[in-house]
């Protein structure tokens, strides 16, 4: 199982409310990066860790998206107070030291509001 | 600003027929391109990438893609197509240690038996 792990692999939450996705990398993998993708469009760039720190934070939405990273492993994105728009897969990937190399990526987080 | 543009959101080939699917780029400094492939219920694959040197790279499954400077694009291609081909694929770009990569909304290939 050396791929990265996400999970809730689905969730269904009420508007209003707050949601926690998880993202667990290959391990040694230092580069993580989220990304969401509504339906029927691409993939747009949330934020990228480097190890724990997050150098660029300008992908996020909205001051109600927040993420961290511990352990230079495992990473939570955080939606709090949940519209309808945020509605959509939230994917994470992996690379070994971030830069030009690919990334690896999990099957992501289906998050829908009601 | 950086951006990718797939202009065809959908194709359909028939088995067997080439295939392209165009990427168009647009990006200040060198670019770092790939293809990554999302089937059906599944993550994304990395197809192929370019960083550098020959500009006509190849990749799994049959994929090539060439990157042509002149024209910001780096199209994929494969010879003849197999039905498990039938997914969506996407063309980003990046940069050496410019860690944002940006993608383009994706092509959906079907294919016909």
């Amino acid at each position: 199982g050396a791929g990265v792990s996400q999970s809730p692999s689905n969730k269904v939450t009420e508007k209003g409310k707050d949601v926690e996705l998880r993202c667990d990398p290959i391990s040694g993998h230092t580069a993580l990066y989220w990304y969401r993708q509504r339906l029927g469009q691409g993939l747009e760039f949330l934020i990228y860790f480097q190890g724990n720190s997050a150098p660029d934070k300008s992908g996020l939405p909205s001051d109600r998206f927040s993420a961290e990273r511990t352990g230079e492993s495992v990473s939570t994105l955080t939606i709090q107070r949940t519209q309808q728009e945020d509605s959509a897969v939230y994917l994470c990937a992996s690379s070994p030291d971030g830069g030009n190399q690919p990334q690896h990526f999990g099957d992501g987080t289906r998050l829908s509001i009601l | 600003a950086q951006s990718v543009t797939q202009p065809d959101i959908h194709i359909t080939v028939s088995e067997g027929a080439s295939l392209e699917l165009r990427c168009n780029y647009s990006y200040g400094a060198t670019p770092y391109l790939f293809w990554y492939v999302q089937s059906p219920g599944q993550g994304l694959q990395l197809l192929l990438k370019y960083f550098s040197g020959d500009t006509l790279v190849q990749g799994i499954k049959g994929f090539e893609a060439e990157f042509k400077r002149s024209q910001s694009s780096f199209n994929l291609r494969k010879p003849s197509v197999h039905w498990s081909d039938a997914a969506e694929y996407f063309c980003a770009v990046g940069g050496y240690n410019f860690n944002k990569f940006y993608f383009g909304s994706g092509t959906k290939l079907n294919v016909k038996p």
